[in-house]
């Protein structure tokens, strides 16, 4: 009975580097999110996946933001050219379906860019 | 624009009884949700209002004002656990979740 997983749990980088933080769904799960956390301030939406939908992307902050989710599965959000201002905690959810259904979240990933 | 409002900090003493508020002003609503979530932790589900009223479940309980704006987490006989933040948030029109800034919750024995 696996829930929402991420990795890594933490990561440190230097400005302009590339990551890359994966989320594995709760199995059976066909919507999935990703958020920012910030200090201090709300859960920042950033993207959404749908089953075979193409994603909702209104929340990505640049194009510096790029994810993708393979076999409705998995899940990878990408940072390129990393700046200071996207140190924070990036958590994933999912949930059954989309629409009302409760979101279960990961544990998040921590970034730190130097 | 899209608002949720909740106080930044509260303390509580142990044993008491706590209301969290939540205002908002969004683009529709499809129902309000809030979660716990201790430091350095996930958020986790606590409840969903739909329909104006009170909610009950076990120690905590959820009310809604849709005509009002209005939301309140009501946590009674509180334990030491209960200290974490208590994140508000409404799903919009689009059904994407707004979220509040959470209401930091320190629990005093």
């Amino acid at each position: 009975g696996a829930g929402v997983s991420q990795s890594p749990s933490n990561k440190v980088t230097e400005k302009g580097k590339d990551v890359e933080l994966r989320c594995d769904p709760i199995s059976g799960h066909t919507a999935l999110y990703w958020y920012r956390q910030s200090l201090g301030q709300g859960l920042e939406f950033l993207i959404y996946f749908q089953g075979n939908s193409a994603p909702d992307k209104s929340g990505l902050p640049s194009d510096r933001f790029s994810a993708e989710r393979t076999g409705g599965s998995v899940s990878t959000l990408t940072i390129q050219r990393t700046q200071q201002e996207d140190s924070a905690v990036y958590l994933c959810a999912s949930s059954l379906r989309e629409g009302t259904d409760t979101q279960y979240f990961g544990p998040g990933t921590r970034l730190t860019v130097l | 624009g899209q608002n949720i409002d909740q106080p930044t900090e509260m303390t509580a003493t142990e044993g008491a009884i706590v209301q969290i508020n939540c205002t908002y002003q969004t683009s529709g609503f499809n129902g309000l949700f809030w979660y716990q979530q201790h430091a350095g932790e996930a958020p986790t589900f606590l409840s969903y209002n739909v329909l104006d009223g009170l909610e009950e479940k076990g120690r905590f309980s959820s009310f809604l004002s849709r005509s009002k704006g209005y939301s309140y987490l009501l946590l009674k006989e509180l334990q030491m656990k209960d200290s974490a933040s208590y994140l508000c948030a409404v799903m919009d029109s689009n059904y994407q979740l707004i979220w509040g800034a959470g209401t930091k919750l320190i629990i005093k024995p």
